[in-house]
């Protein structure tokens, strides 16, 4: 079945040890996000691609970088993680970016 | 600023009607979703709206509003698997920016 995955599932990392998330899809969709999301809120968007242009949110930190090396595979790098990164990190595609999103069933992160 | 806001909890019994509203201000506007997010899980996508007027796939149904900046997702015949966070989200330009609502939690009883 096409789908988006992401490993891992749970993620344990120390406070400043820099960590990679990593996200890849067998749908062939052009568009790829990275959403963080915290307890009872809003999932926020952190990076948006439309194939290789990528798009960073104006109020997410440098602390966080992302790369898409192909169509198919991205990856959500923090470099220097504080106990505030701590959260569920979604990763979604789209199409076109003009139709649904789907969304991996995330990796929780925490930071000890 | 840009704003989507929806209702924090809902209570409802089973085989019941819920309707969950959202209103949005946002910098843009070119579709409304909903998303089913269960507990610990990622969202699923359950309907689409970019014209006004109402939408309707079987049990669950959305309405859009955009002079009012106002939508609502219909959900009939609860039962207890639609106990869930319900997500409203907003595409906010033609390449597929969205900003999701904080969600609301449909508590279903017996």
């Amino acid at each position: 079945d096409a789908m988006v995955i992401q490993n891992p599932r749970y993620q344990v990392t120390q406070f400043g040890k820099p960590v990679t998330l990593s996200c890849s899809q067998t749908l062939n969709h052009n568009v790829m996000y990275w959403y963080q999301q915290k307890s009872s809120q809003a999932p926020k968007l952190l990076f948006h691609y439309y194939d290789k242009d990528f798009n960073n949110e104006a109020d997410t930190p440098d602390n966080f970088q992302s790369r898409r090396p192909n169509t198919s595979f991205c990856f959500l790098d923090i470099r220097s993680p504080g106990l505030g990164d701590a959260a569920m990190y979604l990763c979604a595609t789209s199409r076109t970016g003009t139709e649904e999103q789907y969304f991996g069933p995330g990796t929780r992160l925490t930071v000890t | 600023g840009q704003n989507i806001d929806q209702p924090t909890e809902m209570t409802a019994t089973e085989g019941a009607i819920v309707q969950i509203n959202c209103t949005y201000q946002t910098s843009g506007f070119n579709g409304l979703f909903w998303y089913q997010q269960h507990a610990g899980e990622a969202p699923t996508f359950l309907s689409y709206n970019v014209l006004d007027g109402l939408e309707e796939k079987g049990r669950f149904s959305s309405f859009l509003s955009r002079s009012k900046g106002y939508s609502y997702l219909l959900l009939k015949e609860l039962q207890m698997k639609d106990s869930a966070s319900y997500l409203c989200a907003v595409r906010t330009d033609s390449w597929g920016k969205f900003q999701f609502g904080a969600g609301t939690q449909v508590v279903v009883t017996p």
